[in-house]
C-alpha cells in the first residue's frame, strides 16, 4: 500500500523567507504526485501537479516541486513567501493506472507566516 | 460554473443514528469520490463512484456505504454512527477514471456525540 510522509508538521517563517516542505512517498511503480493547499475556511484546491516529463513542476502563485525518483520525494518550495501563503499544505499521490485517482495524501504541513 | 458542493455544512448526530451526506460534482466530472478528514490528518480516501458503481474502496467498514445517481451526484451513507466518526467529509469531483485533476469541495463537519 502506498504511504505519504510530511516531516514537518508546523512551519512558522517571516515574510521573504523561503520554504521548504518535505515529502516523500512509499511505493515501488509509476506514481502521479500533488500538492494541495487549504487556506482558512476554504476548500482544498491544488497547487501543482506532476504527471511526467520534467521532473521540476512549477504551479500557481510561485510554487515550484522537484520530484526526485531515487529519493521518492516531491518537495516543495517557494523562493519567498508572503502572508498570505499562511494556509494547510498537503502533498498526495495516486498510482499511474488508469484505474481511477485515488489520492493517498500526508498528514499535511501547517504554514504559519509571520508579517 | 459551480464547484463542488456538498451538503449540509455541518451537522450533529448522536452515535447509533445514520447520517447522509451529499455532493454535487464540478460540471463536466463525472466521477466522484469521498475522503474523511479528522481533526489534524490529511484526508483519507472512502470510495469512489463512477458510472453508478464503486470503483475502488479505501480501508472503511461497511457501515460507509455511498450512491451515484444518473445526474454524477452522489451520497455518502454513515451508519450505527460511532464518536470516532466525528470528522470533515469531504467530496471529490473529476472527469472520468484516467489520472486527471480531482476537484474538491467545501466539506461536511460532522460531529457525533
Amino acid at each position: 500500500a502506498q504511504s505519504v510522509s510530511q516531516h514537518n508538521h508546523h512551519v512558522i517563517l517571516s515574510e521573504a523567507a523561503s520554504l521548504e516542505l518535505g515529502c516523500n512517498y512509499s511505493y515501488g511503480g509509476t506514481v502521479n504526485l500533488f500538492w494541495y493547499v487549504q487556506y482558512p475556511g476554504q476548500h482544498l484546491q491544488l497547487l501543482l501537479k506532476y504527471f511526467s516529463g520534467d521532473p521540476l513542476v512549477k504551479g500557481i502563485k510561485g510554487f515550484e516541486a522537484e520530484f526526485i525518483k531515487s529519493k521518492f520525494s516531491f518537495n516543495l518550495r517557494k523562493p519567498s513567501v508572503q502572508w498570505s501563503d499562511t494556509a494547510e499544505y498537503f502533498c498526495a499521490v495516486n498510482e499511474d493506472n488508469n484505474a481511477g485517482n485515488m489520492l493517498t495524501f500526508g498528514g499535511g504541513t501547517r504554514l504559519m507566516v509571520k508579517p | 460554473d459551480a464547484g463542488v458542493t456538498q451538503s449540509p455544512t455541518h451537522l450533529i448526530k448522536t452515535r447509533g443514528q445514520q447520517v447522509t451526506l451529499r455532493c454535487s460534482p464540478k460540471s463536466g466530472h463525472d466521477t466522484v469520490s469521498w475522503y474523511q478528514q479528522a481533526l489534524g490528518q490529511g484526508p483519507q480516501f472512502i470510495f469512489q463512484y463512477y458510472e453508478e458503481e464503486e470503483r475502488q474502496r479505501g480501508n472503511f467498514p461497511d457501515r460507509f456505504s455511498g450512491h451515484q445517481f444518473p445526474n454524477y451526484s452522489s451520497e455518502l451513507n454513515v451508519n450505527a454512527l460511532l464518536l470516532g466518526d466525528s470528522a470533515l467529509y469531504l467530496c471529490a469531483s473529476s472527469e472520468g477514471q484516467g489520472n486527471t485533476e480531482a476537484f474538491f469541495g467545501q466539506g461536511t463537519r460532522l460531529t457525533v456525540v
